[in-house]
């Protein structure tokens, strides 16, 4: 069974540049969410679609963040415009239902901002 | 305080030592709790669910007390493979949207040694 696929797997950017990043889950998986991990950290989640319905973006920082799931399976999570800060690791992760047993992640794409 | 709490380390171990890591949150609604091990530049990946009964695998033990809000891992016999971040998870209910959530901690780094 395949995993879940990310790309681009790297990234670098200069500052106020836009950037997207995509993610495909598992098959069958319906949840789906975006985490950034910074160096050092644990990944903190960014956005959570159940199906195409975002049901928790909270901590999406929305005055540049945007992501969308239109037919609730691939995802695509953008910045516009792009800042030093936001260099990190996105990660895509998903899980059949709710996270009781758990999600799986994709390799993530690693974003420079210079 | 955060929510989910870990000694960053590193433990820097010989190989063949037991090593445990321990962990602390602050929701006492949590339900459900993992530990995932995330290689360098690599994606987490979950290692094991963490039961009140506590539950093993191989090598591995995981430890719930739910009184003291406090899970923890238990490494035997340590391998040089078993170098990696060990993260811990709590997967607590969304009040408001509905679902659950992961939360994880900073993750505790381990170095087995010749």
């Amino acid at each position: 069974e395949a995993g879940v696929v990310q790309s681009p797997r790297y990234k670098i950017i200069e500052k106020k540049q836009p950037v997207a990043f995509w993610c495909n889950p598992i098959s069958g998986h319906n949840t789906l969410y975006w985490y950034r991990q910074n160096l050092g950290q644990g990944p903190e989640l960014l956005i959570r679609y159940e199906n195409e319905e975002a049901v928790d973006d909270s901590q999406l920082p929305k005055d540049r963040f945007s992501a969308e799931r239109l037919k609730g399976v691939d995802s695509t999570l953008k910045i516009q415009p792009a800042e030093l800060g936001d260099s990190a690791v996105y990660l895509c992760a998903s899980s059949q239902g709710d996270t009781s047993e758990g999600q799986y992640f994709g390799p993530g794409t690693r974003l420079l901002v210079l | 305080r955060k929510e989910v709490e870990q000694d960053p380390g590193p433990f820097n171990v010989p190989e063949g030592a037991t090593v445990a890591f321990n962990c602390t949150y602050s929701n006492s609604a949590s339900q459900s709790f993992f530990w995932y091990r995330q290689d360098c530049r690599k994606e987490p990946k979950l290692l094991m669910s963490v039961y009140s009964s506590g539950n093993e695998d191989g090598r591995f033990t995981a430890q719930l007390n739910r009184a003291s809000q406090y899970i923890s891992l238990l490494i035997r016999d340590s391998k040089l493979s078993d170098s990696a971040t060990y993260l811990c998870v709590v997967n607590t209910e969304v009040l408001t949207g509905g679902g659950n959530k992961l939360t994880f901690g900073t993750g505790t780094q381990l170095k087995v040694e010749l």
